[in-house]
């Protein structure tokens, strides 16, 4: 079954503006929630984690929000550049060696 | 460089062959990892190695045979696979019990 959802498939947005990318999950177990970046022909590299006993983790531009109790994350890129143009996965995880992911959701940032 | 080198990058095989799918990584982790990577898929966890132990996942076909000789290298054998088997194939390591992993950069496996 789907754990981890990301219900949109693709996002566009344009240079300078916010993305912003989503993710559900279906699991109460989750405690820690991480975002992958994926280049074509490169594995995922890892880009902002937050830990369930937060709701709000930022860095540099890219910020990530955690609510609970509607089972939802996201991902806030300000502002957007065009080398930000990826897949994004969500993952989350229950503490164990089990990581469940998204099936992604593909950024493109127009110049 | 990464840390997680796949090798090969690319295969192609036939249904009938037996292939290998090699990773290794010097970063000190304990646990390894096969994912597969559909298109418009989530990444499907195949096989945990914790402390070189397996932690078996039952919904994997046996024509998939993993290996992990040691905490720094892991294998994934292949034979008699379906087209459908077409996909990335993604090895990550991770301290054990530490929710950030490392990626490698997949194997790409087309079967014809």
């Amino acid at each position: 079954d789907q754990q981890v959802k990301q219900n949109s498939p693709s996002l566009s947005v344009q240079e300078g503006r916010i993305s912003i990318l989503n993710c559900d999950y279906t699991n109460s177990m989750f405690d820690y929630f991480l975002w992958y970046k994926k280049y074509p022909a490169e594995g995922p590299t890892f880009l902002i984690s937050i830990s369930s006993i937060k709701d709000k983790n930022e860095d540099g531009r890219f910020t990530v929000f955690l609510n609970k109790s509607a089972k939802h994350l996201s991902l806030h890129i300000v502002p957007s550049q065009p080398g930000d143009s990826a897949v994004y996965f969500c993952a989350a995880s229950a503490g164990n060696n089990d990581m469940r992911f998204g099936a992604g959701t593909r950024l493109t940032v127009k110049p | 460089e990464t840390g997680v080198t796949q090798t090969p990058r690319h295969l192609v095989m036939g249904m009938t062959n037996k292939k290998s799918l090699k990773c290794e990584q010097h970063l000190g982790h304990n646990a390894m990892y096969w994912y597969k990577q559909s298109a418009k898929k989530p990444l499907e966890l195949m096989f945990v190695y914790s402390l070189e132990e397996r932690v078996e996942n039952n919904s994997v076909p046996s024509r998939f045979s993993p290996e992990c000789p040691n905490s720094s290298h892991l294998f994934l054998h292949l034979h008699t696979l379906q087209p459908e088997d077409s996909a990335l194939y993604l090895c990550a390591s991770s301290r054990s019990g530490d929710s950030g992993y490392t990626f490698g950069s997949g194997t790409r496996l087309t079967v014809v």
